[in-house]
């Protein structure tokens, strides 16, 4: 499977407890994207590498929240003391830079549910 | 800052019959626009995107959109709908020349198509 892949698809946590996603984005891709999805609404943008810089974060990424890119492949998404607010599913997307700026479209792994109990 | 409006959360239709979701959008300057679909436990699945020339643009699926700067709409449209186009659409802006590349998204419009 070359698409975009997150793991694990379902973590149910309890208040106060750390947990961390991971994303393995499509190889050819330096453009990795994290967004969060609550119920009934639309994807909210997280952040953005591209290869292993983050180059812009979102106001809703609280500093319970860091996001890491190490080596321009993979990227780990941590919530630090995970409250019940945190509750939805967080997204991966990948792309690559494409001939004009900013002309490509992101392809998105399966998400992963993160519920806080 | 962009915005993206899709004013139905529900869309039914017959099969056979043509399906149009709205969608419109605000951004400075001008967008690139992209429809995205998504399935039950499934990620967004790209089906769509205009970025230049042709205001009519043919996407996966037998899915269609038209770009309409004038009323800065970007309607998904398809001319016969089938039970199994049943699912989640959403509509995403961005602006030209957005360094980063990322998506505004609409609130999502859940597509019925009924037997």
């Amino acid at each position: 499977d070359t698409g975009v892949s997150q793991n694990p698809r379902h973590k149910i946590t309890k208040r106060g407890q750390n947990v961390t996603f991971r994303c393995d984005p499509i190889s050819e891709h330096n453009r990795l994207y994290w967004y969060r999805q609550t119920l009934g609404q639309g994807p909210e943008f997280l952040t953005y590498f591209q290869n292993e810089a983050q180059l812009e974060k979102s106001r809703l990424l609280s500093d319970r929240f860091s996001a890491e890119r190490p080596k321009g492949s993979f990227s780990t998404l941590e919530i630090q003391r995970t409250e019940q607010g945190d509750s939805a599913m967080y997204l991966c997307a990948s792309s690559s830079q494409g001939a004009i700026w900013g002309n490509t479209e992101a392809f998105f792994g399966q998400g992963t549910r993160l519920t806080v109990v | 800052a962009q915005s993206v409006a899709q004013p139905e959360d529900q869309v039914n239709v017959a099969e056979g019959n043509p399906l149009t979701v709205k969608c419109t959008y605000s951004v400075s300057g001008n967008p690139y626009l992209f429809w995205y679909v998504q399935y039950p436990n499934r990620g967004l699945q790209f089906l769509l995107k205009y970025i230049t020339g042709d205001n009519l643009v043919k996407g996966s699926y037998g899915f269609e959109a038209e770009f309409n700067k004038s009323q800065t709409s970007f309607h998904l449209k398809k001319p016969s709908a089938l039970v199994s186009d049943s699912a989640l659409y959403f509509c995403a802006v961005r602006p030209v020349g957005n360094a980063g590349n990322m998506l505004t998204f609409g609130g999502g419009t859940r597509l019925m198509v009924k037997p």
